[in-house]
């Protein structure tokens, strides 16, 4: 099975705009949770999509939005980017129930001039 | 509120040495426990679980970790380290089957010397 992909890899944006991110989870998988990390904060939570439904969500302003397809791929959204918002994003998937094992993308790495 | 620890920043050992890192929890219940390990520009790889049952869990490239209840603990080990385990560890709780939320420790950054 292929892994859990993301796009882009890389981008660079301006303090100021928004930026979108993707994620296409394994096959078969319904669970789409995503994390930030950062070098002071470490990894973060974000939130969590399961059936088109946002379950859980991390402690993160409303710029920071997601939604998930029917087709269980995700997207998340940050707006009025901020120089903190430079991190690399994670995304992750698993098959249902929370507690199950999450399997990684390769993150994309984000940087806010 | 509930918290990982990994106590060591960074750990320096000798290939063919042998390895534990720290892994200390805050929950008031039995958590579901994972060791994730992220080399340089890559995502996180699960090493190894903890659900419940077999308190010494088995995981792949060799390691294993064991959960200790009365310590909150869970340290991973492996008996002889080899140039390619360096990398940065992650200890991660799953608070309970209906939130998915991971609580993430600060990682441990391993470096091999040779």
């Amino acid at each position: 099975k292929a892994g859990v992909t993301q796009t882009p890899r890389y981008l660079i944006k301006t303090r100021g705009q928004q930026v979108t991110l993707s994620c296409s989870p394994i096959s078969g998988h319904r669970s789409v949770s995503w994390y930030q990390q950062t070098p002071g904060q470490g990894l973060q939570f974000l939130f969590e999509y399961f059936s088109e439904t946002q379950r859980n969500k991390g402690n993160f302003p409303g710029r920071f939005s997601g939604r998930q397809f029917s087709n269980s791929r995700s997207e998340m959204n940050v707006s009025t980017l901020e120089l903190g918002d430079s991190a690399l994003y994670l995304c992750a998937s698993s098959f249902s129930q929370g507690g199950e094992t999450q399997y990684f993308g390769p993150g994309t790495r984000l940087l806010v001039l | 509120a509930q918290s990982v620890t990994q106590p060591d920043i960074h750990i320096t050992v000798s290939e063919g040495a042998s390895l534990e890192l720290r892994c200390n929890y805050s929950y008031g219940a039995t958590p579901y426990l994972f060791w994730y390990v992220q080399s340089p520009g890559q995502g996180l790889q699960l090493l190894l679980k903890y659900f419940s049952g077999d308190t010494l869990v088995q995981g792949i490239k060799g390691f294993e970790a064991e959960f200790k209840r009365s310590q909150s603990s869970f340290n991973l080990r492996k008996p002889s380290v080899h140039w390619s385990d360096a990398a940065e560890y992650f200890c991660a709780v799953g608070l309970s089957a209906s939130n998915y939320q991971l609580i993430w420790g600060a990682g441990t950054k391993l470096i091999i010397k040779p």
